[in-house]
């Protein structure tokens, strides 16, 4: 099965900051990852897919980069609704679709 | 619009089962799939399985092979979840989820705490 890794597990960072995350998978996946935002109790929420195709609705500051093995998401400059922890998942249909180990992104 | 109306909380012994419901509206149920996902408390996001909506074909996550069935009620749009031989590692919010061919979760149910304890 593919493995996927996230990382930093934990980044702190100030309103305004560019913040990356990266995912790497263990073996290539082409564009299938996606990219979620989740807030505590609350369900995730998609952002990206296809490695950089923008979900409709989602601020444009949020952009996805990658293919192959790694990966990035990119907030260009935070905002305060952006504190909340972010997992990558692969979708290539011949593989059960995991999740990393997500990147919780603190208010420095 | 799309929604996932799933059961509500559940407390289990251990060893015993559980099956969860997923009421899905707004759309064809039968041209998309189910994923299951399920969060531990203060964990990631682990993913279980899917099924489809269309013929039923399944796929789970090897660590739950044996204990886990997806199924599904075409007639009232409704997908299921079982859970067997409960342990309390299985206590997190499970979640239903919607998926397309070669796509990501678009939509997900509002999640069902499982607890798991004697």
């Amino acid at each position: 099965d593919i493995q996927m890794t996230q990382s930093p597990s934990t980044l702190s960072a100030s309103v305004g900051d560019r913040v990356t995350i990266t995912c790497r998978a263990s073996q290539s996946i082409s564009s299938w990852l996606a990219w979620y935002q989740q807030k505590p109790g609350k369900a995730p929420k998609l952002l990206i897919y296809k490695a950089s195709s923008l979900e409709s609705g989602v601020p444009s500051r949020f952009s996805g980069s990658g293919s192959g093995t790694e990966f990035t998401l990119t907030i260009s400059s935070l905002q305060p609704d952006d504190f909340a922890t972010y997992y990558c998942q692969q979708y290539n249909s011949y593989s059960p679709f995991a999740f990393g180990g997500g990147t919780k992104v603190e208010i420095k | 619009q799309v929604q996932l109306v799933q059961s509500g909380a559940e407390v289990k012994k251990p060893g015993a089962s559980v099956k969860v419901s997923c009421k899905a509206s707004g759309y064809t149920f039968t041209s998309y799939g189910i994923s299951w996902v399920r969060q531990a408390p203060g964990q990631g996001l682990e993913w279980m399985g899917w099924i489809s909506a269309y013929n039923g074909n399944t796929n789970y996550a090897q660590k739950l092979q044996g204990r886990v069935t997806m199924t599904t009620d075409t007639s009232t749009s409704t997908a299921y979840m079982e859970l067997r031989s409960l342990r309390s590692d299985d206590t997190a919010v499970y979640y239903c989820a919607r998926v397309d061919t070669a796509a990501p979760i678009d939509y997900w149910g509002q999640g069902t705490l499982v607890t798991v304890s004697s």
